[in-house]
């Protein structure tokens, strides 16, 4: 099966572009969550969305920070302007259900620099 | 708060030594889940176990064994006879009723041949 498909892999961008990743979740999950990953600031969860309907999006660290979810194998996390700052790994993962039981699946992450 | 601490940031052992993952973790919740991913210099985040708060069992898998103790708040990770394979960041996470997970800062372990 596969697993969380996260796309690009890597992004390399100059501040005050666009920039859009992409998550497509394991088939029939239907939550699915974006996470940010620093040095400085370690896993973050920015957003979650159980049935493609935004839960909690208390950890988007900014106006500048948008997310979606279209339908139920899609996502995108958008980015605009770009800073410097934002560069980090961006992870998406999926998972079973709405209880917190259940184990988060993630992809293999976008690693994005903003210079 | 919910809040997950993994003292040892960065642990280095030779191959075939055991070693052990401390994580402590703070709730007020009376159900929650404690989990185990690893992330291997390739990048990736891979679960390895889950456990919930009314079961104290410990368990073992292979060469990887947990142990969780209420009464210190702790989930504790052990590798016997290590392998440089095991060599990855390793975190500890914490989910209650809001669906989140809460991760620690990781701790870094790496098998020296």
């Amino acid at each position: 099966d596969a697993g969380v498909i996260q796309s690009p892999r890597h992004e390399v961008t100059e501040m005050g572009q666009e920039v859009t990743l992409r998550c497509k979740p394991i088939s029939g999950h239907n939550s699915l969550f974006w996470y940010r990953q620093t040095m400085m600031r370690g896993l973050e969860l920015l957003i979650y969305f159980n049935n493609n309907v935004p839960i909690d999006d208390s950890g988007m660290p900014e106006d500048r920070f948008s997310a979606k979810m279209p339908n139920a194998s899609f996502s995108t996390l958008k980015i605009q302007p770009s800073e410097p700052r934002d560069s980090a790994v961006y992870f998406c993962a999926s998972t079973l259900g709405r209880r917190f039981n259940q184990p988060q699946h993630f992809g293999d992450g976008t690693r994005l620099s903003i210079l | 708060a919910q809040k997950v601490t993994q003292a040892q940031t960065e642990i280095s052992v030779v191959e075939k030594e055991d070693v052990t993952l401390d994580c402590v973790y703070e709730t007020r919740d009376t159900t929650y889940y404690l989990f185990w991913y690893k992330q291997p210099p390739s990048g990736e985040l891979v679960f390895l176990i889950r456990r919930n708060s009314f079961d104290e069992q410990n368990e073992i898998s292979g060469r990887y064994s947990w142990n969780f103790q209420k009464s210190t708040s702790s989930f504790n990770f052990t590798i016997t006879a290590s392998q440089v394979v095991d060599s990855a960041v390793y975190f500890c996470a914490l989910s209650w009723g809001a669906q989140k997970l809460v991760f620690g800062q990781g701790t870094r372990l790496t098998i020296n041949p």
